[in-house]
């Protein structure tokens, strides 16, 4: 399996501009999270699917923030309008389902730049 | 989910075993201790997980102490590449993954 596939590997966009990540769970695997690292604040959840419904998303920071799943097999996030603060690497990661939440396979991440 | 403390940064010489401790005092009974590890600019990595027993897999072995308030990940043999910030999480099965500043972990020649 090629493990957890994120697009783009890096992203340079100007202040104001709609960005949009992508990611691609391990095949069979029915829960999907979207984490952020930063250097102040570390790896944060920003939001989680099970079965492509969105179970948890207290971790989205405003509503500039959006995700959706449309099938097992992708997954959005979008930042509209993006903003300097943004700027950071996310992540995906899947797992197998809700009962095994904690044993995560990460993507390698989108390394967002907003100018 | 219990709060864990690990030191910031711990240097390993290669080819010795690497200690990572962290504290979780607070932990409850239902909830396991994880072990993540983050290689520079890669996604963390599952190393291995328990709840009361010691724990051995193919990368590293885990000593939780009986009153589960602190556990220990054991790197054998250390090398180069297990340098990375070693993330200690506890939590339910099922639970999400909340992430701390975990300890970065030098391996030096």
């Amino acid at each position: 399996d090629a493990g957890v596939i994120q697009s783009p590997r890096h992203e340079v966009t100007e202040m104001g501009q709609e960005v949009t990540l992508r990611c691609k769970p391990i095949s069979g695997h029915n829960s999907l999270f979207w984490y952020r690292q930063t250097m102040m604040r570390g790896l944060e959840l920003l939001i989680y699917f099970n079965n492509n419904v969105p179970i948890d998303d207290s971790g989205m920071p405003e509503d500039r923030f959006s995700a959706k799943m449309p099938n097992a097999s992708f997954s959005t996030l979008k930042i509209q309008p993006s903003e300097p603060r943004d700027s950071a690497v996310y992540f995906c990661a899947s797992s197998i389902d809700l009962t095994t939440n904690e044993k995560l396979f990460f993507g390698s991440g989108t390394q967002l730049s907003v100018l | 989910d219990a709060k864990t403390t690990q030191p910031p940064s711990m240097d390993c010489a290669e080819g010795r075993a690497a200690n990572l401790p962290c504290n979780h005092s607070t932990i409850s009974g239902n909830e396991y201790v994880y072990w993540y590890r983050q290689i520079h600019s890669q996604g963390p990595q599952y190393i291995i997980h328990g709840l009361k027993n010691n724990e051995t897999n193919e990368m590293a072995s885990l000593i939780i102490t009986e009153d589960r308030k602190s556990s220990t990940l054991i790197l054998p043999h250390a090398t180069l590449r297990d340098t990375a910030v070693y993330y200690c999480i506890a939590t339910n099965q099922g639970g999400k993954l909340i992430f701390g500043q975990g300890t970065e972990l030098s391996v030096k020649p």
